[in-house]
């Protein structure tokens, strides 16, 4: 198994450009979900899926959108990059939900620079 | 009160000692409590789960303290590659359930 994997691994953007991070996981998990993690702040969920078809805001979600067509894949749109976006974006997954105490597993990030 | 809170440290302890942290959580109703460990500029990774009557993995210990609503991670016998950075994990609280604390650095020293 390949585990969580993310592309691209770096991305460097110009200010109001738009990109899909992409994230797939082939452990048939039916959560998962999209953190960023900056210095001093920890991780903070943008959004999560309990499934396919079904998404939801995290903690910080605006200038985010992502969608779950299938179970596999989750990608983490950004609509019109801001400076405030640079961060580390970590996708995980995990067989159950938060409330139900799975442990999760992350991909390795992709590392994004707006400039 | 933060929802979870861990000592950011660094902890610097010298190889072979043992070393112990805990993080404390807000919400009582919790179930479920994980340590993560986080290598510098790596993904986060789960070290184990812990349970109500404490468990064992190798040289780590979790103990699970519900009365006063925390956890602790004991790692014995600490070797160089335990240098990390510890993220506490509880469920309850959060969009999704989860909350993650900010971590504890650990620096072990030869």
């Amino acid at each position: 198994n390949a585990g969580v994997t993310q592309t691209p691994k770096f991305q460097v953007l110009k200010t109001g450009q738009s990109m899909t991070l992409q994230c797939a996981q082939d452990m048939n998990h039916e959560y998962m979900s999209w953190y960023r993690q900056d210095p001093g702040m920890g991780l903070r969920l943008i959004h999560y899926s309990v499934g396919a078809g079904i998404t939801d805001q995290g903690e910080v979600p605006n200038g985010y959108n992502v969608s779950r067509s299938t179970t596999e894949d989750f990608p983490l749109r950004l609509l019109s990059a801001a400076p405030s976006q640079t961060s580390v974006y970590f996708c995980a997954s995990s067989y159950g939900t938060g409330t139900g105490g799975a442990g999760q597993y992350f991909g390795p990030g992709t590392r994004l620079t707006v400039t | 009160r933060k929802e979870v809170e861990q000592d950011p440290g660094p902890f610097n302890v010298p190889e072979g000692a043992t070393v112990a942290f805990n993080c404390t959580y807000s919400n009582s109703a919790s179930q479920s409590f994980f340590w993560y460990r986080q290598d510098c500029r790596k993904e986060p990774k789960l070290l184990m789960s812990v349970y109500s009557s404490g468990n064992e993995d190798g040289r780590f210990t979790a103990q699970l303290n519900r009365a006063s609503q925390y956890i602790s991670l004991l790692i014995r016998d600490s070797k160089l590659s335990d240098s990390a950075t510890y993220l506490c994990v509880v469920t309850g609280g959060g969009a999704d359930g989860l909350t993650f604390g900010k971590g504890t650095h650990l620096i072990i020293q030869p």
